[in-house]
């Protein structure tokens, strides 16, 4: 199976960062993934690590430890539209398993 | 051009009806699923077809059937609807598996059951 744990909520000022950090237990990972969802929309694809390391998008930035279970999504620049869940999901084979999201809300 | 298309995007139903959710993806890829996103925004698979072959059935009740005519179509029909089964369906696609891009979702189908 695949525990994944991430905060359910984080508030940020526009212009601010904000990291939103996951762990995981799982069994034959092989990639680790960040969702956007926008209330009422579909989740869309951020990011993906399969190595250990740093990934970076833009204003966005994913890292991942295997060693550690641990992953995390960097949000420079935040602007009112970043407002949203992100999703953390482990990867196997044909399968995501999602955390339950973290609530990011962006202030002016 | 939508890449994974549902329909219907809402559906309101009473307790014991069958109801039929229908999904199709243009992207060209082999394998669909679906996720069931409840109350808490919790993400968990249901089902994933891979070239028409039924690869994943998590722990759903049988009154969930899924059915892929082709590997384009995944359609989810629902019996004797019940009270839990209210929450938001999710279609995905993607190309062999969730690696590298992980998946392309569908709009979304909001059921509720009165």
């Amino acid at each position: 199976g695949q525990n994944i744990d991430q905060p359910t909520e984080m508030t940020a000022t526009e212009g601010a960062i904000v990291q939103i950090n996951c762990t995981y237990q799982t069994s034959g990972f092989n990639g680790l993934f960040w969702y956007q969802q926008h209330a009422g929309e579909a989740p869309t694809f951020l990011s993906y690590n399969v190595l250990d390391g740093l990934e970076e998008k833009g204003r966005f930035s994913s890292f991942l430890s295997r060693s550690k279970g641990y992953s995390y999504l960097l949000l420079k620049e935040l602007q009112m539209k970043d407002s949203a869940s992100y999703l953390c999901a482990a990867g196997r084979d044909y399968k995501l398993s999602f955390g339950a999201g973290t609530t990011v809300t962006v202030r002016a | 051009d939508t890449a994974v298309s549902q329909t219907p995007k809402y559906l309101v139903t009473q307790m014991g009806n069958d109801k039929s959710i229908k999904c199709e993806q243009n992207l060209g890829h082999d394998t669909m699923y679906w996720y069931k996103q409840d109350s808490k925004k919790f993400l968990k698979i249901m089902f994933s077809y891979n070239n028409k072959e039924l690869i994943i059935n998590e722990t759903v009740p049988n009154r969930f059937s899924p059915k892929s005519p082709d590997k384009a179509h995944l359609n989810l029909h629902i019996n004797s609807l019940e009270l839990g089964d209210s929450a938001v369906y999710f279609c995905a696609s993607s190309q062999g598996g969730s690696l590298p891009y992980g998946y392309t979702f569908g709009s979304g189908t909001r059921l509720t059951v009165v």
